[in-house]
């Protein structure tokens, strides 16, 4: 079965630094893509970054990256230069084929920027 | 804004009632999924819809049901509501033909009180 595993329930970062965040996956598809969201305070689930199973290249996204270990199945978000708007839940979701493109998600991880 | 829109935003009722989620996807965007978000179970994918037809379905319980019309607006419906249905419900909208790396944008959700 496939699952998606955030260890970090919370995590902490000072303004401007870099944080990475966590994400391993378990599946024995070949073909996959995994996705992170944010969920800040106000609830809404906002799509930052895409990272297929056959990409060679790490996926970035303006101040997000994604650290892709095939071998390892992880996944992590690196966000650099935090800032305070960027305190939310962040999850790590993948999709399987056959599975018509359903998103599994992990447990989440609450980030919180301090000044 | 992801253009996925979603009314109510906040629903309050009372066990044993009835209730219907509306939701409206993005310009252009033909797959519609819903997930419910709780405390106790994360986000659990339900349902989804390609252009009018269901397409796979997840821990959906029987006494929940949803259609996606003519015009692709999607409705879900809760009936015989209990305490445990209380969640935030989200619905999300894809194009639906680009394979694993057909990003899923969420609307704002619904979230449901019941009493």
């Amino acid at each position: 079965a496939q699952k998606i595993t955030q260890t970090q329930p919370g995590m902490f970062v000072q303004e401007k630094e870099a944080v990475t965040l966590d994400c391993t996956y378990d599946t024995s598809d070949q073909s996959y893509g995994l996705f992170w969201y944010k969920q800040p305070s106000s609830g809404e689930m906002i799509f930052l970054i895409y990272q297929g199973s056959y990409d060679e290249q790490n996926a970035t996204e303006g101040r997000y990256s994604l650290n892709f270990q095939k071998a390892r199945k992880s996944a992590n978000l690196v966000i650099s230069a935090s800032q305070l708007g960027d305190s939310a839940m962040y999850f790590c979701a993948m999709t399987v084929s056959g599975g018509y493109n359903k998103l599994i998600f992990g447990a989440g991880t609450r980030l919180a920027v301090h000044p | 804004d992801s253009g996925v829109t979603q009314t109510p935003k906040h629903l309050i009722t009372a066990t044993g009632q009835r209730v219907t989620l509306r939701c409206s996807p993005r310009s252009g965007d033909l797959s519609v999924y819903w997930y419910q978000q709780s405390l106790d179970q994360g986000l659990q994918f339900l349902i989804q819809y390609y252009n009018g037809e269901e397409r796979a379905k997840g821990n959906i319980l029987e006494r929940f049901s949803a259609q996606q019309f003519p015009d692709l607006h999607s409705e879900l419906n809760l009936s015989s509501l209990e305490l445990g249905d209380s969640a935030l419900y989200f619905c999300a909208s894809s194009v639906g033909d680009r394979g694993l790396e057909d990003t899923q944008y969420f609307g704002p959700g619904t979230r449901l009180t019941v009493l």
